[in-house]
């Protein structure tokens, strides 16, 4: 049973464009979600993060969107760039410091 | 650079046998975490540990064991590998204690069961 789900395996946008990546979640004891970016061959490295108190997060080019009635989290980068092109992870965890789960992970190609 | 570190990078092995993966965790860190990654899955969570103490459990089958040591770095041992254990397995750790904070990866360890 897959708690967080990211349902569009990839997708590609054009530079200066915006890239929004979904994720969906089921479990509503989760309170923290974080999105993570990985390249080949190395390991996920954090990009941002949202605690369930708040709807939206905004770091740079990266804003992350929560709607907790919908169970639905949102990443947005604007204006994209080539240097963006990797997998990106949603994560969701519970109070504390608990494990993550992890969806399975949305595979961004912005084309120059 | 993540601050944590994985070994070895590659391991290639067959069936049957018995591999060690090993993590050192980012300075001052006391939490780590063990991840596996098989081919178009997520990460699954298979355990971690806090302060030389197992925290959580995940997925991790009976034949997977891990362990903390006092110098805080942790090892993954895999037993009676089968075809299906080839996946990336990652390390991360996170300062711990109870905060919410965010885990940092090592750059994962690639294992090939033959």
């Amino acid at each position: 049973d897959q708690q967080v789900k990211q349902n569009s395996p990839s997708l590609s946008v054009q530079e200066g464009r915006i890239s929004i990546l979904n994720c969906d979640y089921t479990n509503s004891m989760f309170d923290y979600f974080l999105w993570y970016k990985k390249y080949p061959a190395e390991g996920p490295t954090f990009l941002i993060s949202i605690s369930s108190i708040k709807d939206k997060n905004e770091d740079g080019r990266f804003t992350v969107f929560l709607n907790k009635s919908a169970k639905h989290l949102s990443l947005h980068i604007v204006p994209s760039q080539p240097g963006d092109s990797a997998v990106y992870f949603c994560a969701a965890r519970g109070s504390g410091n608990t494990p993550l789960v992890f969806g399975k992970g949305t595979r961004l190609s912005v084309i120059a | 650079d993540s601050g944590v570190t994985q070994t070895p990078k590659h391991l290639i092995t067959a069936t049957g046998q018995r591999v060690t993966l090993r993590c050192s965790p980012r300075s001052g860190d006391l939490s780590v975490y063990w991840y596996q990654q098989s081919l178009d899955q997520g990460l699954q969570f298979l355990i971690q540990y806090y302060n030389g103490e197992e925290r959580a459990k995940g997925n991790i089958l009976e034949r997977f064991s891990a362990q903390q040591f006092p110098d805080l770095h942790s090892e993954l041992n895999l037993s009676s590998l089968e075809l299906g254990d080839s996946a990336l397995y990652f390390c991360a750790s996170s300062v711990g204690g109870g905060r919410v904070d965010e885990q940092f990866f090592g750059p994962g360890t690639r294992l090939t069961v033959l």
